[in-house]
């Protein structure tokens, strides 16, 4: 898998938008723009992915950048149950496997 | 909707016991799960590739024969971790695919391992 490079933390007032960037510059056209998502002490929780196009899902939208090097996560309407840690993979679907980088840790607060 | 389930949420146990770990796939099947474990305030590390009737394939500096691993069914994966010291206590997750088709992992809700 391509690395990604995340800023550790950021914090989002409860109600407006959060905006979460990701590097993935190596990334290869066949890898694939992952995020998850993990409470304090759960499983992580699938978000969202995408390849080349924008993305939207009842959770968030994906954003990624026409030359693929860079993505963004938005959450539109940021809710105190969404703090948490937030992990962008570039998956690689031959390797069939994850590889977690250290994510952000989004305080969102009220 | 799917998911995964693991058992047990938490355990303690002493030095030098083994520990089992189970993972199931709820309502779908998986013939591949994954095992990952996570220290604290650490990211997740994928252990191994746990396979349907078939060996798993381990990541590199993972000990095979401390933590095996059995895939008898198609919704269990087991991990054990065979003579457990302090230093294994961790934060044990499996995940699998939500489809055969797909890359997407569902996630199990962890399993806190302490080892006195």
């Amino acid at each position: 898998d391509a690395k990604t490079t995340q800023p550790t933390s950021m914090d989002c007032a409860e109600g407006r938008a959060a905006n979460l960037p990701c590097n993935h510059s190596t990334i290869s056209g066949n890898e694939y723009v992952y995020w998850y998502r993990q409470i304090h002490s759960q499983g992580p929780q699938y978000i969202i992915h995408g390849l080349k196009n924008n993305e939207t899902n009842e959770m968030a939208s994906l954003i990624i950048t026409e030359d693929r090097k860079s993505s963004t996560l938005i959450l539109p309407h940021a809710t105190l149950r969404d703090t948490a840690v937030y992990y962008c993979i570039a998956y690689n679907t031959n390797a069939g496997k994850s590889t977690f980088g250290d994510g952000t840790t989004l305080t969102v607060k009220p | 909707g799917a998911v995964v389930s693991q058992h047990p949420s938490w355990v303690i146990c002493k030095s030098g016991t083994s520990v089992k770990i189970e993972c199931r796939s709820l309502d779908f099947q998986a013939t591949t799960m994954f095992w990952y474990r996570q220290f604290p305030k650490q990211s997740l590390m994928l252990m191994a590739t746990s396979n349907e009737g078939s060996k798993a394939t381990y990541e590199q500096g993972v000990e095979k024969d401390k933590f095996l691993i059995n895939h008898a069914s198609l919704t269990l994966s087991t991990l054990t971790v065979t003579s457990a010291h302090p230093e294994d206590s961790s934060f044990y997750i499996c995940s699998a695919p939500m489809a055969e088709s797909t890359d997407t992992q569902y996630f199990g809700p962890g399993t806190r391992l302490t080892v006195l």
